[in-house]
């Protein structure tokens, strides 16, 4: 069980715009940034957002990330097949003095 | 170019121990924050531990304290993994990675840990 909630899968057709929540609570989403990445089959992970909202160099502005209260989202807009992956949302928990991530949400272009 | 290259794993009895090692190149090593992350075969990613630049400050998994150690030798440009009292349910990817701007920034390409008789 996971301390972030993720939806286990998502899909959309090539092209589309799709969203990834995830959920947690003041300890961690509400009061530090949030991070996402990217693991393809595998592969390492890969940074795509920190701060909640911002792309490292060379990742492409068809990720964006978001932030409200204790939720955080990560949109791909313009789906293409080599996005198919699955995504992690990460941040850091003050109670637990800990890292956590959400439990992964795989993505399926259809 | 960051690189991050762990070494150290392979297949271990319950009960046995560990130690991971992770070499770093192309950043400053004494000037960031490690981590390593785990991942189970077929499941998500778990964070086990991190260490300050200067080793002053660890934390660690709340289920791992006692069991595992994080250390580094900025010296060597090294960052290192004990593990104890390995169980079944330590088995995973370990991955070494460098933390910058509150999120993992590198990863290193995992080193396989299998706990079994």
């Amino acid at each position: 069980q996971s301390v972030l909630t993720q939806p286990p899968s998502v899909s959309a057709a090539p092209g589309q715009r799709v969203t990834i929540s995830c959920s947690g609570s003041s300890s961690n989403i509400g009061n530090n940034f949030v991070s996402w990445y990217q693991q393809l089959p595998g592969t390492a992970p890969k940074l795509l957002i920190y701060e909640n909202n911002k792309r490292p160099s060379g990742i492409p502005d068809r990720f964006s990330g978001s932030k409200s209260g204790t939720s955080a989202t990560l949109g791909i807009t313009g789906l293409q097949t080599g996005d198919e992956a699955d995504y992690y949302c990460g941040t850091w928990d003050s109670s637990l003095s800990a890292g956590v991530f959400g439990g992964g949400t795989k993505l399926t272009v259809l | 170019e960051v690189q991050l290259v762990e070494s150290g794993g392979g297949l271990v009895q319950p009960g046995g121990s560990l130690r991971l090692s992770c070499a770093a190149s192309g950043f400053t090593f004494s000037s960031s924050w490690m981590s390593w992350v785990r991942q189970p075969p077929g499941k998500g990613l778990e964070w086990v531990a991190n260490i300050k630049e200067d080793g002053s400050e660890k934390y660690y998994l709340d289920s791992l304290r006692g069991r595992f150690t994080i250390s580094r030798d900025s010296a060597k440009n090294s960052l290192f993994l004990q593990m104890n009292s390995l169980r079944a349910e330590d088995t995973a990817v370990y991955y070494c990675a460098r933390d910058h701007m509150a999120a993992v920034w590198d990863w290193g390409q995992g080193t396989l840990v299998t706990v079994s008789s």
